[in-house]
């Protein structure tokens, strides 16, 4: 079946330093989410990516889809505390239908 | 923001006890989700509900799973006789129109079966 992988598993960085979590799929997709969860919560949709190449950024995150379509990565731009939390990517199903979730990425920030 | 609402936060009960797990969707949402979370671990997929049926299931959701949409405003995940394994984070979700829209989580229960 689809499997959806992500690396690292965790990453602990200081405050104000770069972090980058990579997703990537067994098969091509048709579209891509990232979601994140921040500890004791629940996943909260961050972004949404559709084409080929596609570059997208919200503020300090910078998400991209792999020209392939079988691949992504988020990128967060000067880490701040409040990105302390698990982040997952997510693509379609073999049938469409429903959203299968990587793993996560576990940010952990020191102050 | 419209929210999914779940009830209980908690559930604790013993092995082999059924447990009911409510959750309320978006009003004006047609596509409705069981997700699990078992601690630390990812989000895994258990059930797709729309037009009152099933449209799919994973491995997961087995002959002791069950859901239904009783009254047009509740979904209910229904375990009929729970296994310590069960114990996991349950998730709600959402979708307004497509199934490749954005998902709108629940809050979540916590089931511990002991």
């Amino acid at each position: 079946g689809q499997q959806v992988m992500q690396i690292p598993q965790y990453q602990h960085v200081q405050e104000g330093e770069d972090f980058t979590t990579y997703c990537n799929s067994s098969t091509t997709l048709s579209n891509i989410q990232w979601y994140k969860q921040r500890p004791g919560g629940h996943p909260v949709f961050l972004i949404q990516l559709v084409k080929s190449g596609e570059v997208k950024k919200q503020k300090r995150l910078t998400f991209q889809f792999g020209e392939a379509k079988k691949n992504s990565s988020l990128h967060i731009t000067a880490t701040q505390t409040t990105d302390v939390g698990t982040y997952f990517c997510a693509g379609p199903d073999n049938y469409g239908q429903n959203f299968v979730f990587g793993p996560g990425t576990r940010l952990s920030v020191l102050p | 923001e419209p929210e999914v609402t779940q009830t209980p936060s908690h559930q604790v009960t013993q092995m082999g006890q059924e447990v009911i797990l409510r959750c309320v969707p978006i009003s004006n949402h047609l596509y409705f989700y069981w997700y699990r979370q078992i601690l630390g671990q990812k989000v895994e997929f258990l059930v797709s509900f729309y037009n009152n049926e099933i449209s799919e299931k994973s491995e997961i959701f087995d002959d002791q799973f069950s859901v239904e949409r009783p009254d047009g405003s509740n979904f209910t995940l229904k375990i009929r006789s729970t296994k310590l394994e069960d114990s996991a984070m349950y998730f709600c979700a959402s979708v307004l129109v497509a199934r490749n829209e954005k998902l709108f989580f629940g809050s979540g229960t916590q089931l511990s079966v002991l």
